[in-house]
């Protein structure tokens, strides 16, 4: 089975910059979820998906923030326009269903240097 | 609230000691699942474990080892003559049916096994 895919695995951009990251999750997978890794910390989640409507953007700042899975498989993130303090690794996530009782697999994340 | 909180930031260890990564959580769900997840310097989130909240039994799994205490709200791994494999830094998660499914992290140890 191949695993979530994220491209690209590294960025770097000048501040007040755009970026896009995408996410191509597990064949099946109808809940996507993108996380936020701040080096030092533990991953925090950004926006969760089922199929292609948002379950869960409490913590998006949507003033810079966007995302979109517009036919329920794959994703795209957003950040415009940057700014220094989003330097941090971005995981895409999915599992089966909103219980993720069949597990998350992780994609391999794309870290982001914002300069 | 949920909450994950992983006292120890770092922690290093001689080759084939034993260590024991601790992590103790807080939820008002009575339903939820305790997750290790491993993140070596690829950066990747590599899956370890998940327990669910009505499973205390204690699990095994090669020199891995996860004791999980409720009344302690307490989710501990445990490696058995460790590896300079085993160098990464481990993280601990909670997901509840309430909330969601999404993860909640600590905030990490990172585990450095000296050869």
């Amino acid at each position: 089975e191949a695993g979530v895919a994220q491209s690209p695995r590294y960025k770097i951009i000048e501040k007040r910059q755009s970026v896009a990251f995408w996410c191509n999750p597990i064949s099946g997978h109808a809940t996507l979820y993108w996380y936020q890794q701040i080096l030092g910390q533990g991953p925090k989640l950004l926006i969760q998906f089922q199929n292609n409507g948002v379950v869960d953007d409490s913590q998006l700042p949507k003033d810079r923030f966007s995302a979109e899975r517009l036919k329920g498989v794959d994703s795209t993130l957003k950040i415009q326009p940057a700014k220094l303090e989003d330097s941090a690794v971005y995981l895409c996530a999915s599992s089966l269903g909103l219980q993720g009782l069949g597990g998350y697999t992780f994609g391999s994340g794309t870290r982001l240097t914002v300069v | 609230a949920q909450k994950v909180t992983q006292a120890q930031t770092e922690i290093s260890v001689v080759e084939k000691e034993d260590v024991t990564l601790d992590c103790v959580y807080e939820t008002r769900d009575t339903t939820y699942y305790l997750f290790w997840y491993k993140q070596p310097p690829s950066g990747e989130l590599v899956f370890l474990i998940r327990r669910n909240s009505f499973d205390e039994q204690n699990e095994i799994s090669g020199r891995y080892s996860w004791n999980f205490q409720k009344s302690t709200s307490s989710f501990n791994f445990t490696i058995t003559a460790s590896q300079v494999v085993d160098s990464a830094v481990y993280f601990c998660a909670l997901s509840g049916t309430n909330t969601g499914n999404q993860f909640y992290f600590g905030t990490g140890t990172s585990l450095t096994v000296i050869p």
